[in-house]
């Protein structure tokens, strides 16, 4: 059973960086055709994604954040984790990790709990 | 970027009743799109992908159809534990992207 859980700091202080892991259990991470990725929600309003990558492959990024954010993965480990720079109230979100359905950065069938960020002085 | 437009904002349905949502593409995304269900303060769960296929575990009173532009998930009979915020998303181009979201409330 796969399982994904995210880590890191609940409170950034805007223009900082905000750094989130995201753990992975149960198998599959190893796999390169798999691909895994990042989606964010505001309180009260819609998922949005961030990015994706496959493991040993390429990434791809939300052009609205394209500026500012990173993902990268530890491959000595099975963690993946994504960081956003000069962060301001507007990304102040729940943010899941999560892999993308049978070898492709398409639909999402497993996701992390969700870690919630604020970002507040 | 693809938007992707749901509707309506929320749905009021009684137990027992059949919902129909919709979400419709400003282009084409052939059938490459999924349906999501979350409740709150949960994580969003997978229903549909490709359009019309249900994802393992899946009741079949969940059903999608369309293509192109326009789609819809349909429930057959609502549960109570169906009562959520439903959401679409297209992964036929980057950047992937999601609807706004439907509720579907208790009437």
């Amino acid at each position: 059973q796969l399982q994904l859980q995210e880590s890191g700091p609940g409170l950034v202080k805007p223009s900082e960086t905000l750094s989130l892991n995201c753990s992975v259990s149960g198998g599959s991470f190893s796999r390169s055709t798999y691909c895994w990725g990042w989606v964010r929600q505001p309180p009260g309003k819609a998922l949005e994604w961030i990015g994706s990558f496959y493991r040993g492959g390429s990434t791809y990024y939300n052009p609205s954040l394209q500026s500012r954010v990173t993902i990268s993965v530890d491959t000595s480990t099975n963690q993946f984790s994504v960081r956003l720079a000069s962060v301001t109230a507007a990304d102040t979100a729940v943010y899941y990790c999560a892999r993308h359905g049978r070898g492709g950065c398409y639909w999402f069938d497993d996701w992390g709990q969700g870690t919630l960020v604020t970002v507040s002085s | 970027e693809k938007v992707m437009t749901q509707s309506p904002g929320t749905l009021s349905v009684s137990p027992g009743e059949r919902a129909t949502l919709s979400c419709r593409a400003s282009q084409s995304v052939n059938n490459n799109l999924a349906w999501y269900q979350q409740k709150p303060g949960q994580a969003p769960r997978l229903l549909i992908y490709g359009a019309s296929t249900r994802a393992t575990g899946i009741p079949a009173r969940f059903s999608g159809s369309g293509s192109g532009t326009e789609f819809t998930l349909t429930i057959s009979s609502l549960q109570s534990e169906d009562f959520a915020v439903y959401y679409c998303q297209q992964y036929n181009d980057w950047p992937r992207t999601f609807g706004q979201g439907t509720k579907v409330e208790i009437k």
